[in-house]
C-alpha cells in the first residue's frame, strides 16, 4: 500500500463548477500537506501548504486538512479552463534530518468550456 | 526573478551510457532536492542537500545514481550504466530554507533510455 494514495482521475467538469480533489494517507507523522499544480511538460507548482489539520483558503481554492481520517482536499470554486492540469498532493514530516516531499499520483483536471 | 533551471530539458541514450543532469537552483537556496517522476506517477524523492552536503540519499534507487553539489549552488545528478527503467522526468526543486513547504520546482530533464 501507497503511503499516500490520490485518485488518478481523469476528472471532467464544466466550466463554473465546483471542484473537489482528494487525497488519503497511512502515515500519521505527516505534518505538512501540500497541493501542487502541474501542467503538461512542466514542473510542478506549488498552490497551498497547510500545516497539521485546518483550513486554508486563497483566491479560489480552499485546502482542508483532517489528520484524524487521514484525508486532505482541495477546492476549486468557479472553475477555469486554465485549471485544466494534473493536481498533486504532497507531505512530508516535520522539518528535520529530510524535507523529502511524499507525492500522491496526481489527478487530472479537464475544464470543459 | 529566475526560477530553477535545468539541463538538458531532453536526453536519449542508449541502454549501459553515462549521462549526467544538471541543475540550477534559485540564487541563494541552501536546500536542493532531487526527484524522479515515472508516466502516471507522482515524483519521488531521490536526494536532497543542505549546502554541499547530502543530508538524505535514502531515495536513490541503486549505486548507479550519485548526485554531487560541490559549491553548493549547482548540482549534476548523475546515472552510469542506464537501463530502460531510468527512462523518466527528472525533476530539480530549491528552498531557500530547509523546510517542505517552500520547494519551488524545476522544468524537469525528460530522459529517454533506448
Amino acid at each position: 500500500q501507497k503511503e499516500v494514495e490520490q485518485d488518478p482521475g481523469p476528472l471532467s467538469v464544466p466550466e463554473g463548477a465546483i471542484v473537489s480533489l482528494n487525497c488519503t494517507y497511512s502515515n500519521s507523522a505527516f505534518q505538512y500537506f501540500m497541493w501542487y499544480r502541474q501542467y503538461s511538460r512542466k514542473g510542478p507548482e506549488l498552490l497551498m501548504y497547510t500545516y497539521s489539520s485546518g483550513n486554508k483558503e486563497d483566491g479560489r481554492f480552499t485546502a482542508q486538512v483532517d489528520k484524524s481520517s487521514k484525508y486532505i482536499s482541495l477546492f476549486i470554486r468557479d472553475s477555469q479552463p486554465s485549471d485544466s492540469a494534473t493536481y498533486l498532493c504532497a507531505m512530508s514530516y516535520s522539518p528535520g534530518a529530510t524535507n523529502k516531499l511524499i507525492f500522491g499520483t496526481g489527478t487530472l483536471l479537464a475544464v470543459q468550456p | 526573478g529566475a526560477g530553477v533551471s535545468q539541463t538538458p530539458s531532453n536526453k536519449v541514450t542508449e541502454k549501459g551510457k553515462y549521462v549526467e543532469l544538471r541543475c540550477d537552483p534559485i540564487s541563494g537556496h541552501t536546500a536542493l532536492y532531487w526527484y524522479r517522476q515515472s508516466l502516471g506517477q507522482g515524483p519521488e524523492f531521490l536526494i536532497y542537500f543542505q549546502g554541499t552536503g547530502a543530508a538524505d540519499d535514502s531515495g536513490l534507487p541503486n549505486d548507479r545514481f550519485f548526485a554531487v553539489r560541490p559549491e553548493g549552488s549547482v548540482s549534476t545528478l548523475k546515472i552510469q550504466r542506464t537501463e530502460r527503467g531510468d527512462s523518466a522526468v527528472y525533476l530539480c526543486a530549491s528552498s531557500q530554507k530547509p523546510g517542505p513547504d517552500t520547494q519551488y520546482f524545476g522544468p524537469g530533464t525528460r530522459l529517454t533510455v533506448l
